[in-house]
């Protein structure tokens, strides 16, 4: 069974740039989450779909920060314009969607804003 | 306002030692709760999941606890090897699937 998926692994750019991350998620997953991983700490989760609707965004930066995910399958997290503190790995996360399943991650991207 | 503790947050033992990590919660109405490998510059891996209405879950040399009420759970790994050297994560799911976490506990086990 395939994995996550995400890319790229790696992203340098430089401030008040955009970026853009891309995740495909396990088949047949309902589940898709994206979140931020600073150096040092745990990750805090930006934003969690169900199907292709958002279930909770209440963290995500919505004065820069954009997600979607198309047809319910694969999504995309773009950050414009990007900042210094924005430097981190951003996982993608997918799971069944019913309760009590686990999730699984991806590699995660990591970036660094100069 | 779901937080999570991990404690200590890094730990070194020599190996063959069996070892405990702490995890802690403010809101003890949960459905779940996750255990997470993570090793460096990689994603997170999937230990145990104990949900709300079990005490514990083993898996080979890891075993993980869940009381609730207190809001605390923990993950003790027997006969610890070198290759067990990562970050372990522990995320409690609040409901929905919504998963909160821990800043994890960094493990070191020297041959």
């Amino acid at each position: 069974e395939a994995g996550v998926a995400q890319s790229p692994r790696y992203k340098i750019i430089e401030k008040r740039q955009s970026v853009a991350f891309w995740c495909n998620p396990i088949s047949g997953h309902a589940t898709l989450y994206w979140y931020q991983q600073i150096l040092g700490q745990g990750p805090k989760l930006l934003i969690q779909f169900q199907n292709n609707g958002v279930v909770d965004d209440s963290q995500l930066p919505k004065d820069r920060f954009s997600a979607e995910r198309l047809k319910g399958v694969d999504s995309t997290l773009k950050i414009q314009p990007a900042k210094l503190e924005d430097s981190a790995v951003y996982l993608c996360a997918s799971s069944l969607g019913q309760q009590n399943t686990e999730a699984f991650f991806g590699q995660g991207t990591r970036l660094t804003v100069v | 306002k779901q937080e999570v503790t991990q404690i200590p947050a890094a730990l070194s033992v020599p190996e063959g030692e069996n070892l405990v990590l702490n995890c802690s919660f403010t809101d003890s109405a949960i459905y779940n709760l996750q255990w997470f490998r993570q090793d460096p510059g990689k994603g997170l891996t999937s230990l145990l999941l104990i949900q709300s209405s079990q005490r514990e879950q083993t898996s080979g040399r890891l075993n993980a606890s869940l009381d609730k009420s207190s809001g605390r759970s923990t993950l003790y790994i027997a006969a610890s090897q070198p290759g067990d050297s990562a970050t372990y994560l522990c995320a409690v799911d609040k409901g929905n699937n919504d998963m909160r976490f821990g800043a994890g506990t960094r493990l070191t086990v020297k041959p």
